[in-house]
């Protein structure tokens, strides 16, 4: 059985760093091609893909947020941390974690969400 | 990189069918998969429709997925329409470097 958990603040203040984790189960990050990604949506608005990192621990970045994206994994932990810098308001949202399966660009299994505020 | 742009909204009755649209702007829509997941208030969203036309275990047959090289978009159609079909769409593909969603389409069936 597959799962994924995002835990993480959730209220920051505007300029902080948020730090989210994925703690995930059934499947491993060291087997070929499989990937994890990060995916948020604004209240009542439309779901963005935020970044991915793979088994390979190669990553890849949404073009719009890449400067203050860090995406990382800790195999042993089966976790994936995904770092914003600098938030704002407009960061307010709920962020999920995915399983991206091997060879396939999409996401197959989906953690409940985390919704994070963002308000001084 | 590119966009994929949904109708906001469609409405249709029960036991009728309705075709959500989902159009690429740049490149070709039959060069990289398309995914469809549907999504009920307060939950994550969950695939009905894979690489284009292939639907996950579990997901009844009145879902279906195709694409149109012609308009350069996908279509996700939902036929025998039922009360609980009612949710928001969403389309994604993707490139060699990003994974893209559409803006979402949010179905009402009355």
């Amino acid at each position: 059985q597959i799962t994924l958990m995002e835990s993480g603040p959730t209220l920051v203040k505007p300029t902080q760093t948020l730090t989210l984790t994925c703690t995930f189960s059934g499947f491993s990050l060291s087997a070929n091609g499989v990937g994890v990604g990060w995916i948020r949506q604004p209240p009542g608005k439309a779901l963005e893909w935020l970044a991915l990192i793979y088994w390979s621990n190669d990553w890849r970045y949404s073009p719009s947020l890449k400067s203050r994206l860090t995406i990382t994994k800790d195999t042993s932990k089966n976790q994936v941390v995904l770092t914003m810098t600098n938030v704002d308001p407009v960061d307010t949202a709920t962020y999920y974690c995915a399983r991206e399966p091997l060879g396939a660009p999409r996401f197959d299994y989906w953690g409940q969400g985390a919704l994070v505020t963002v308000s001084s | 990189n590119f966009m994929l742009t949904q109708p906001h909204s469609v409405s249709e009755s029960p036991g009728k069918a309705v075709t959500i649209s989902c159009t690429r702007s740049s490149g070709s829509i039959a060069s990289n998969y398309v995914q469809w997941y549907q999504q009920r208030p307060g939950s994550a969203p969950t695939t009905v429709i894979y690489e284009d036309n292939q639907r996950p275990s579990g997901i009844p047959d009145r879902f279906s997925g195709s694409i149109d090289s012609s308009s350069n978009s996908a279509s996700l159609t939902i036929s025998g329409l039922k009360t609980e079909d009612e949710a928001d769409y969403y389309c994604q593909s993707y490139d060699s470097s990003s994974r893209v969603f559409g803006g979402g389409t949010k179905l009402t069936v009355l």
